[in-house]
């Protein structure tokens, strides 16, 4: 049990399908965050959220979808998606404003066909 | 903007060896914290250690060290006594004190050969 968990493990969708990647933390956080990691590239932080506040965006496109419903559930919702999308989604938690890293889920592998 | 780098994409190491990964970071922060990730193939981003910046002890963790320079922004991490387990994608990573975001280096390939 890793305090969080993210679902689908594994995703293959086409370009003009809707899906949405779920990342749930039971450690009592109150800041969840979206990473992207693609190959030989650093981790891409996507979007932070504290207590439920989406406070950082960092030029993400449109057709990715945050929603956060509460402090302990996450979704990124996606439609339309490139090829250049398929990456490793990663989800994370932390106590904001702490000297605490962050406790990560196990990741989305997503591809986009 | 705070950055964080590593310029070793791939290392390795004989099995009950010691090894050293670098990184450097640049900020104009006085206090932060410094982390090492460990990510290996099963995707999990592991907390390896912790350095608060304003500590001049260097953090240890069982076999796992760290060697922090804040005069020259460094913050490597040693391994000590190598083990199979070891083998990761390891992340050196920056958070200021006021702020949530963590700043990721590329990333270093640690193989640990038998």
């Amino acid at each position: 049990e890793t305090g969080v968990t993210q679902t689908p493990r594994h995703l293959v969708m086409g370009m003009t399908n809707k899906k949405s990647l779920k990342c749930e933390q039971h450690l009592g956080h109150n800041a969840m965050y979206w990473y992207k990691q693609s190959a030989k590239k650093p981790l891409e932080l996507m979007f932070v959220y504290n207590f439920k506040e989406q406070t950082e965006n960092n030029s993400v496109p449109s057709r990715f979808s945050p929603e956060c419903p509460n402090s302990s559930h996450l979704f990124l919702h996606l439609h339309t998606l490139q090829p250049e999308d398929s990456a490793l989604y990663l989800c994370a938690s932390s106590q904001d404003r702490t000297g605490y890293g962050y406790t990560f889920g196990s990741g989305t592998r997503l591809t986009v066909v | 903007a705070q950055t964080v780098t590593q310029s070793q994409p791939e290392m390795s190491v004989q099995e009950a060896e010691t090894v050293t990964l670098s990184c450097t970071y640049d900020t104009s922060e006085s206090d932060y914290y410094l982390f090492w990730y460990k990510q290996p193939p099963s995707r999990q981003m592991i907390l390896v250690i912790r350095q608060e910046a304003y500590k001049q002890q260097n953090a240890t963790e069982n076999r796992f060290s760290v060697n922090f320079q804040k005069a020259a922004k460094s913050f490597s991490l040693k391994i000590s006594d190598s083990q199979l387990g070891d083998a990761a994608m390891y992340f050196c990573a920056y958070r200021r004190t006021s702020g949530s975001r963590l700043t990721f280096g590329e990333g270093t390939q640690l193989t640990v050969n038998p």
